[in-house]
């Protein structure tokens, strides 16, 4: 069975303060995607990474920075965090070419107050 | 700009309708659409579709795309409280492993 797993499920920090998320996968993708989910604005790409320590910008990456030291790990951080980083963050990975394989983690709901 | 539209953003309907959900988009480099389910928690994957007019079946869902129109639909019929989710569309471009979602669209099915 395909696992992608995140750190956290919910989180609560204040503003300011550093935030470390998690992603791992288990199924030796080279792919992994760091989404953030909003009501009314859908899922948008924050950063993708193609391979290790390769990283791509996504549609809204400000605010954000990831790192991905090992194949199977893709970390999101938000240098110091605002409340209108307020959301729902979903990792997902997949096979380089097959799009149909992209998994999804079970998100990670942060409140920053 | 690429960009992905879904409609209804809401829809409300009890058991036994049949419902149809639609997705539009302006991309360049089309490649794929893909269907995505979401309950509570990760979005799982439904079909993906890359030719027109062929449509993609499983059990009391199906799907199919037009790419002169630049559209796809999802029927779900006799619905089930268990289809209650949302409901994404996304599309792929070539040359790019990235995915450009829609808004989704809220199902909620009453008994």
């Amino acid at each position: 069975d395909v696992k992608v797993t995140q750190s956290s499920r919910y989180l609560v920090k204040r503003t300011g303060e550093k935030v470390f998320l998690e992603c791992v996968q288990d199924m030796d993708h080279e792919n992994m995607f760091w989404y953030r989910q909003d009501p009314g604005l859908g899922l948008r790409l924050i950063y993708f990474s193609y391979d290790v320590k390769m990283k791509e910008k996504g549609d809204i990456p400000e605010g954000y920075s990831v790192s991905r030291e090992k194949k199977e790990r893709f970390s999101l951080i938000l240098e110091s965090a605002s409340t209108n980083q307020t959301s729902m963050y979903l990792c997902a990975s997949s096979w380089q070419g097959r799009a149909e394989t992209q998994y999804f983690g079970p998100g990670t709901r942060l409140l920053v107050l | 700009e690429d960009k992905v539209v879904q409609s209804p953003l809401s829809l409300v309907v009890h058991e036994g309708d049949t419902v149809t959900l639609n997705c539009s988009y302006e991309v360049t480099n089309f490649r794929s659409l893909l269907w995505y389910k979401q309950e509570k928690k990760a979005p799982t994957f439904l079909f993906m579709l890359t030719s027109s007019g062929i449509e993609k079946k499983s059990g009391r869902l199906s799907s199919i795309l037009d790419k002169k129109e630049l559209f796809s639909i999802l029927n779900i019929t006799a619905t089930q409280t268990g289809d209650s989710a949302i409901y994404l569309c996304a599309v792929e471009l070539y040359n790019t492993d990235k995915l450009i979602f829609g808004t989704g669209t809220r199902l909620q099915v009453f008994p």
